[in-house]
């Protein structure tokens, strides 16, 4: 069993549309959790990080579910330039998930 | 953006030959990793270093080694490069242990013919 998985995709939304991403871990001992966004051969950059108390920043919002061990990640009003690939950590392991692809149609 | 430069930014090389990768920071954090990334498998943590001289291997260490002679460097060497290693390695950088809050080069394209 992988130690981070999340669903390939693609998901392919409209614009303005609301998407979510969810992002399973095995290790019940994480203790940090992050969201990467990465462009089309570009290198990954930090979106936002999950706090247990969750955390929004602007259209994007970031939750932790430690009893079912996953964080998820909710994107809304989706723009275009929100298309790219979405990576989850599980801190302190340096085990990234493969990504979830988004792309937001016009 | 943090700075971390990756040299070379693209590379062709032969089956059996040594390579060795190059990466540079100027934000003087501790942390250091090399990662590549394949399609299917995402990013896979290779070798990583907690300081200069002090590194540790990750979950694919195998047919690669690094060096940290200085805290702004940090060297990933093929030994003897196989067609299995053509990928994207990407070099990140940490202020803090773990896999948390990691800024990323921009890439090294590696392909062994």
């Amino acid at each position: 069993r992988k130690e981070v998985e999340q669903d390939p995709g693609p998901f392919n939304v409209p614009e303005g549309a609301t998407v979510a991403f969810n992002c399973t871990y095995s290790n019940s001992a994480s203790q940090s959790f992050f969201w990467y966004r990465q462009d089309c051969r570009k290198e990954p950059k930090l979106l936002m990080s999950v706090y247990s108390s969750g955390n929004e920043d602007g259209r994007f919002t970031a939750q932790l579910n430690r009893a079912s061990q996953y964080i998820s990640l909710l994107i809304r009003d989706s723009k275009l330039s929100d298309s790219a690939t979405y990576l989850c950590v599980a801190g302190n392991q340096f085990y990234f998930g493969t990504g979830t692809s988004l792309t937001v149609i016009p | 953006d943090a700075g971390i430069t990756q040299s070379p930014r693209h590379k062709v090389t032969e089956t059996g030959t040594p390579v060795t990768l190059r990466c540079h920071q100027t934000e003087n954090h501790r942390y250091m990793y090399w990662y590549r990334q394949d399609p299917g498998h995402g990013l896979r943590l290779i070798h990583y270093s907690y300081g200069v001289k002090d590194t540790d291997k990750g979950e694919v260490s195998d047919g690669y080694s690094v060096s940290r002679s200085k805290t702004e460097d940090f060297l990933l060497t093929l030994e003897s490069a196989t067609s299995s290693q053509t990928s994207v390695y990407f070099c990140a950088i940490s202020e803090l242990a773990g896999a948390g809050e990691q800024y990323f080069g921009p890439g090294t394209r590696l392909t062994v013919t």
